[in-house]
């Protein structure tokens, strides 16, 4: 069956390291693969987006890879805050249909 | 204001009632999507529009009907509600040949069905 996959458990990571967030997948051909944030209480949030053939992707303190043959994205926040504690959420693009298909969320605790 | 709304953002109802949950977006984006979010589950999408008058059934349409007679509203209906359908629902609106598929969400309707 089509799995795309999230850390269920919360990470916990010291204020000013970096936390790696895991996205894996299975039977998909992903075209493009998506993070959200989310925060309690609300809708998610874009962040950033990175295609097939791109290897990795970076905004600000934030860094995205994708490995297609691995069939896996981490997302990466560098020089962690306690603003960063949220829930991070991974999406799929296929090529079939402009549909998201996503992951249950990781939730990313920042600890001052 | 801009953006994409939702209201109520709380609802409480009980089995067999009718409720229906709107969803306001100011992009005239032409896709609209309506999802739930439930405890250990990611976003499960329940219908979506790609247009005015164009709707389609996503992975769990059971229970919900939708219209779309206007580009920026998408209401969804609980027919008749059950406790299963306890859950927080997101509309969420994107404009594919923009921004590749990227969506916009609102802040969510919390509904409980008593």
């Amino acid at each position: 069956s089509q799995k795309i996959e999230q850390n269920s458990e919360a990470l916990n990571i010291q204020e000013g390291k970096t936390a790696t967030l895991t996205c894996n997948y299975t039977n998909y051909s992903p075209a493009y693969l998506q993070w959200y944030r989310q925060d309690p209480g609300r809708g998610p949030v874009f962040l950033l987006l990175i295609r097939e053939n791109e290897k990795e992707k970076r905004k600000e303190r934030l860094k995205v890879t994708f490995d297609t043959t691995l069939k896996q994205s981490l997302f990466h926040i560098t020089a962690s805050q306690p603003a960063d504690s949220a829930t991070y959420l991974c999406a799929l693009v296929t090529d079939s249909n402009y549909q998201l298909i996503w992951g249950a969320g990781t939730k990313l605790i920042i600890k001052p | 204001d801009a953006g994409i709304t939702q209201s109520p953002r709380y609802k409480i109802t009980e089995t067999g009632r009718q409720v229906t949950l709107m969803c306001h977006q100011t992009w005239s984006h032409s896709y609209m999507f309506w999802y739930r979010q439930d405890l250990g589950h990611g976003l499960r999408l329940i219908y979506y529009s790609a247009a005015a008058d164009i709707t389609d059934k996503g992975e769990v349409p059971d229970g919900y009907v939708v219209s779309r007679s206007k580009t920026e509203n998408f209401p969804l209906t609980l027919e008749s509600a059950t406790r299963s359908q306890t859950s927080v629902y997101f509309c969420a609106s994107s404009e594919p040949q923009g921004a590749r598929y990227t969506q916009y969400f609102g802040p969510g309707t919390r509904l409980t069905v008593l």
